[in-house]
């Protein structure tokens, strides 16, 4: 079965620095992929990075990272320069070549203080 | 290019009542997706669609539940009855084509609905 662990249901981070939000996974097939949605206050969920279990280099995009270990199945989220408008919940999620939906993980709450 | 588009945003009603939820995805887009958040479960998905035909709606949590995309471009997820503890946030969401081969393909939501049933 797949599994989503995300283990920081709270973060904190002062405005500028950088911030990695923990996602770890679980799955038997070697084909996979990884998503990581934002939830702000007002409630839609935001497409931010994707990162294929087949690819050489970690995924970038803008201010988002990912740090993708897969010997230890995990895809870590770092988001540099932090601001206050990425105070969100941030999701972890996870589909592969056999499983046909995704898995999404409990979600982390960042903080962005002033 | 107009996102996801669900109606209404909000939703307040009594216990026993019909419930109907709307949802217009993305222009172009052959997979739909119905999710309800919670805390207490998180993200579930319901059903989904491709080109219009439901294919796994394991999910939906009863037969008070039922979902229809009679076109491309519109779908509705209906409560009847309605129950207090149908209260959630419903997300509709939407991908190009949702397949096996395609890993990368992700989905985009729409801004939800907060149903509240009292």
């Amino acid at each position: 079965a797949q599994k989503i662990t995300q283990t920081q249901p709270g973060m904190f981070v002062q405005e500028k620095e950088a911030v990695t939000l923990d996602c770890t996974y679980d799955t038997s097939d070697p084909s996979y992929g990884l998503f990581w949605y934002k939830q702000p206050s007002s409630g839609e969920m935001i497409f931010l990075i994707y990162q294929g279990s087949y690819d050489q280099q970690n995924a970038t995009e803008g201010r988002y990272s990912l740090n993708f270990q897969k010997a230890r199945k995990s895809a870590n989220l770092v988001i540099s320069a932090s601001q206050l408008g990425d105070s969100a919940m941030y999701f972890c999620a996870m589909r592969s070549s056999y499983g046909q939906n995704f898995v999404f993980g409990p979600g982390t709450r960042l903080s962005v203080l002033p | 290019d107009a996102g996801v588009i669900q109606s209404p945003r909000h939703e307040v009603t009594e216990m026993g009542q019909e419930v109907t939820l709307r949802c217009k995805p993305i222009s172009g887009h052959n997979s739909l997706f119905w999710y309800r958040q919670t805390m207490m479960r998180g993200l579930e998905l319901l059903i989904y669609f491709n080109n219009n035909v439901p294919i796994d709606d394991s999910g939906m949590p009863e037969d008070r539940f039922s979902a229809k995309m009679p076109n491309a471009s519109f779908s509705t997820l209906k409560i009847q009855p309605s129950e207090p503890r149908d209260s959630a946030v419903y997300f509709c969401a939407s991908s190009t084509s949702w397949d096996r081969s395609i890993i990368q393909e992700t989905q985009y939501f729409g801004p939800g609905t907060r149903l509240l049933v009292l």
